[in-house]
Protein backbone atom coordinates (compact mmCIF):
# COMPACT_ATOMS: atom_id res chain seq x y z
CA UNK A 1 0.00 0.00 0.00
CA UNK A 2 1.12 3.49 -0.91
CA UNK A 3 3.32 5.16 2.16
CA UNK A 4 1.99 8.64 2.64
CA UNK A 5 4.37 11.70 4.57
CA UNK A 6 2.72 14.88 5.86
CA UNK A 7 3.63 17.69 7.28
CA UNK A 8 3.74 19.39 9.49
CA UNK A 9 2.91 16.96 12.71
CA UNK A 10 1.54 19.86 14.56
CA UNK A 11 1.23 23.52 14.53
CA UNK A 12 -0.15 26.22 16.65
CA UNK A 13 -1.50 29.25 14.97
CA UNK A 14 -3.12 32.62 15.60
CA UNK A 15 -6.42 32.81 14.80
CA UNK A 16 -7.13 34.97 11.76
CA UNK A 17 -3.73 33.05 9.77
CA UNK A 18 -4.08 30.34 7.45
CA UNK A 19 -2.03 27.08 7.56
CA UNK A 20 -0.46 25.04 4.79
CA UNK A 21 -0.88 21.42 5.36
CA UNK A 22 1.11 19.15 2.63
CA UNK A 23 0.86 14.91 1.93
CA UNK A 24 3.35 13.44 -0.36
CA UNK A 25 2.73 10.09 -1.43
CA UNK A 26 5.08 7.50 -2.44
CA UNK A 27 3.15 6.51 -5.91
CA UNK A 28 1.10 7.72 -8.02
CA UNK A 29 -2.73 8.20 -7.10
CA UNK A 30 -5.65 9.33 -9.05
CA UNK A 31 -7.51 10.46 -5.95
CA UNK A 32 -6.30 11.96 -2.73
CA UNK A 33 -8.41 12.89 0.39
CA UNK A 34 -8.63 14.97 3.32
CA UNK A 35 -10.37 14.24 6.55
CA UNK A 36 -10.91 16.78 9.62
CA UNK A 37 -11.25 14.65 13.36
CA UNK A 38 -12.11 17.53 15.79
CA UNK A 39 -11.74 16.94 19.27
CA UNK A 40 -13.34 13.59 20.72
CA UNK A 41 -15.70 13.51 17.69
CA UNK A 42 -14.76 11.22 14.38
CA UNK A 43 -13.23 11.47 11.27
CA UNK A 44 -15.46 13.88 9.19
CA UNK A 45 -14.18 13.95 4.89
CA UNK A 46 -13.53 17.84 3.95
CA UNK A 47 -12.86 17.16 -0.13
CA UNK A 48 -11.47 14.83 -2.37
CA UNK A 49 -8.63 16.00 -4.67
CA UNK A 50 -7.99 15.28 -8.37
CA UNK A 51 -5.22 15.89 -10.22
CA UNK A 52 -5.74 18.51 -13.16
CA UNK A 53 -9.21 19.80 -11.36
CA UNK A 54 -11.22 21.83 -8.86
CA UNK A 55 -11.37 19.80 -5.53
CA UNK A 56 -14.82 18.60 -4.50
CA UNK A 57 -16.62 19.51 -1.39
CA UNK A 58 -18.56 17.67 1.27
CA UNK A 59 -21.57 19.69 2.68
CA UNK A 60 -20.48 21.99 5.00
CA UNK A 61 -17.09 22.77 3.86
CA UNK A 62 -15.70 25.51 1.26
CA UNK A 63 -12.94 25.96 -1.29
CA UNK A 64 -12.33 29.99 0.11
CA UNK A 65 -12.01 28.18 3.60
CA UNK A 66 -9.99 24.82 2.92
CA UNK A 67 -8.40 25.73 -0.46
CA UNK A 68 -6.50 22.61 -1.98
CA UNK A 69 -3.72 22.23 -4.71
CA UNK A 70 -3.05 19.10 -6.43
CA UNK A 71 -0.19 19.89 -9.04
CA UNK A 72 1.02 16.42 -9.61
CA UNK A 73 0.09 12.67 -8.73
CA UNK A 74 1.97 12.13 -5.89
CA UNK A 75 0.93 15.48 -3.63
CA UNK A 76 -1.26 17.90 -2.42
CA UNK A 77 -1.86 20.63 0.08
CA UNK A 78 -4.79 22.14 2.40
CA UNK A 79 -4.92 25.17 3.26
CA UNK A 80 -6.88 26.28 6.64
CA UNK A 81 -7.66 29.53 5.77
CA UNK A 82 -8.14 32.96 8.23
CA UNK A 83 -8.34 30.46 11.35
CA UNK A 84 -10.31 30.89 14.61
CA UNK A 85 -10.44 28.38 17.69
CA UNK A 86 -12.94 26.22 16.35
CA UNK A 87 -10.87 25.05 13.11
CA UNK A 88 -8.39 23.25 16.20
CA UNK A 89 -8.30 19.56 15.10
CA UNK A 90 -6.56 16.80 13.69
CA UNK A 91 -6.02 16.92 9.83
CA UNK A 92 -5.11 13.81 7.76
CA UNK A 93 -5.14 13.07 4.49
CA UNK A 94 -6.06 10.10 2.66
CA UNK A 95 -5.61 7.89 -0.56
CA UNK A 96 -6.64 4.72 -1.74
CA UNK A 97 -9.75 2.98 -3.23
CA UNK A 98 -12.22 0.14 -2.42
CA UNK A 99 -9.83 -2.00 -0.98
CA UNK A 100 -8.64 -0.15 1.63
CA UNK A 101 -7.51 3.42 2.62
CA UNK A 102 -4.03 4.69 3.75
CA UNK A 103 -4.21 7.69 6.20
CA UNK A 104 -1.41 10.27 6.60
CA UNK A 105 0.18 10.65 10.32
CA UNK A 106 -2.10 13.61 10.32
CA UNK A 107 -1.43 17.28 11.47
CA UNK A 108 -2.66 18.44 15.25
CA UNK A 109 -3.43 22.44 14.42
CA UNK A 110 -4.32 24.37 17.63
CA UNK A 111 -5.60 27.78 16.86
CA UNK A 112 -5.45 30.73 19.74
CA UNK B 1 -28.03 9.96 4.13
CA UNK B 2 -25.50 6.98 5.41
CA UNK B 3 -24.72 6.56 8.87
CA UNK B 4 -22.08 4.82 11.01
CA UNK B 5 -22.91 4.39 15.12
CA UNK B 6 -20.62 3.02 17.10
CA UNK B 7 -22.30 3.10 20.61
CA UNK B 8 -19.02 2.58 23.06
CA UNK B 9 -16.68 5.47 23.65
CA UNK B 10 -14.72 3.12 25.46
CA UNK B 11 -15.08 -0.70 25.96
CA UNK B 12 -12.55 -1.68 29.18
CA UNK B 13 -12.14 -6.01 29.28
CA UNK B 14 -9.45 -7.72 30.97
CA UNK B 15 -6.83 -9.97 28.84
CA UNK B 16 -7.99 -13.26 27.72
CA UNK B 17 -11.69 -12.29 27.90
CA UNK B 18 -13.18 -12.16 24.52
CA UNK B 19 -14.18 -8.51 22.90
CA UNK B 20 -17.14 -7.62 21.00
CA UNK B 21 -16.84 -4.00 19.41
CA UNK B 22 -20.37 -3.09 18.06
CA UNK B 23 -20.79 -1.49 14.55
CA UNK B 24 -24.41 -0.68 13.02
CA UNK B 25 -24.68 0.98 9.91
CA UNK B 26 -27.54 3.10 7.75
CA UNK B 27 -27.27 3.25 3.93
CA UNK B 28 -29.68 2.70 1.35
CA UNK B 29 -26.65 0.73 -1.32
CA UNK B 30 -24.66 -2.33 -0.57
CA UNK B 31 -22.11 -1.92 2.31
CA UNK B 32 -19.13 -2.04 2.22
CA UNK B 33 -17.58 -2.06 5.83
CA UNK B 34 -14.04 -1.69 7.31
CA UNK B 35 -12.68 -1.15 10.32
CA UNK B 36 -9.63 0.65 11.15
CA UNK B 37 -7.21 0.93 13.96
CA UNK B 38 -5.13 3.38 15.59
CA UNK B 39 -2.60 2.57 18.45
CA UNK B 40 -1.17 5.05 21.00
CA UNK B 41 1.21 6.94 18.75
CA UNK B 42 0.70 5.38 15.45
CA UNK B 43 -1.51 6.55 12.55
CA UNK B 44 -4.84 5.43 11.52
CA UNK B 45 -4.24 1.75 9.63
CA UNK B 46 -7.27 -0.29 8.13
CA UNK B 47 -7.44 -3.62 10.03
CA UNK B 48 -9.77 -5.57 8.15
CA UNK B 49 -12.79 -5.51 5.56
CA UNK B 50 -15.77 -7.41 5.03
CA UNK B 51 -15.13 -8.35 1.62
CA UNK B 52 -12.17 -10.16 2.06
CA UNK B 53 -13.93 -12.00 4.94
CA UNK B 54 -10.30 -12.66 6.69
CA UNK B 55 -9.16 -12.64 10.19
CA UNK B 56 -6.49 -10.26 11.11
CA UNK B 57 -4.55 -10.34 14.46
CA UNK B 58 -7.29 -12.83 15.56
CA UNK B 59 -10.22 -10.22 15.04
CA UNK B 60 -13.32 -10.95 12.42
CA UNK B 61 -15.86 -9.28 11.61
CA UNK B 62 -19.50 -9.95 10.41
CA UNK B 63 -21.55 -8.15 7.88
CA UNK B 64 -25.34 -8.82 8.90
CA UNK B 65 -27.35 -7.08 6.24
CA UNK B 66 -30.51 -7.72 8.49
CA UNK B 67 -29.21 -6.06 11.16
CA UNK B 68 -27.18 -3.62 9.44
CA UNK B 69 -24.42 -4.61 11.96
CA UNK B 70 -20.61 -4.86 11.46
CA UNK B 71 -19.24 -6.36 14.97
CA UNK B 72 -15.61 -6.46 15.48
CA UNK B 73 -14.69 -9.80 17.25
CA UNK B 74 -12.26 -11.38 19.28
CA UNK B 75 -12.05 -14.32 21.36
CA UNK B 76 -9.08 -13.47 23.70
CA UNK B 77 -8.25 -9.86 24.34
CA UNK B 78 -4.57 -9.79 24.08
CA UNK B 79 -2.82 -6.07 26.24
CA UNK B 80 -1.50 -4.68 22.26
CA UNK B 81 -5.13 -4.83 21.25
CA UNK B 82 -5.49 -1.39 23.57
CA UNK B 83 -6.53 1.37 21.06
CA UNK B 84 -9.00 2.92 19.18
CA UNK B 85 -11.00 1.48 16.53
CA UNK B 86 -13.32 3.17 13.87
CA UNK B 87 -15.91 1.61 11.73
CA UNK B 88 -16.16 3.15 8.49
CA UNK B 89 -17.90 2.87 5.39
CA UNK B 90 -17.90 3.19 2.00
CA UNK B 91 -19.74 5.14 -0.34
CA UNK B 92 -20.39 7.35 -2.89
CA UNK B 93 -19.61 5.35 -5.77
CA UNK B 94 -16.62 3.49 -3.74
CA UNK B 95 -14.52 6.94 -3.03
CA UNK B 96 -16.20 8.07 0.04
CA UNK B 97 -15.53 6.80 4.03
CA UNK B 98 -18.13 7.23 6.63
CA UNK B 99 -16.62 6.79 9.79
CA UNK B 100 -18.41 5.85 13.12
CA UNK B 101 -17.08 8.10 16.48
CA UNK B 102 -14.58 5.04 17.68
CA UNK B 103 -14.54 3.15 20.60
CA UNK B 104 -11.33 2.96 22.84
CA UNK B 105 -10.64 -0.75 24.01
CA UNK B 106 -8.64 -0.98 26.96
CA UNK B 107 -7.40 -4.27 27.78
CA UNK B 108 -6.71 -4.74 31.32
CA UNK B 109 -4.06 -7.00 32.99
Amino acid sequence: SAVISQKPSRDICQRGTSLTIQCQVDSQVTMMFWYRQQPGQSLTLIATANQGSEATYESGFVIDKFPISRPNLTFSTLTVSNMSPEDSSIYLCSVGAGDGYTFGSGTRLTVV
Amino acid sequence: AQRVTQPEKLLSVFKGAPVELKCNYSYSGSPELFWYVQYSRQRLQLLLRHISRESIKGFTADLNKGETSFHLKKPFAQEEDSAMYYCALLTGGGNKLTFGTGTQLKVEL
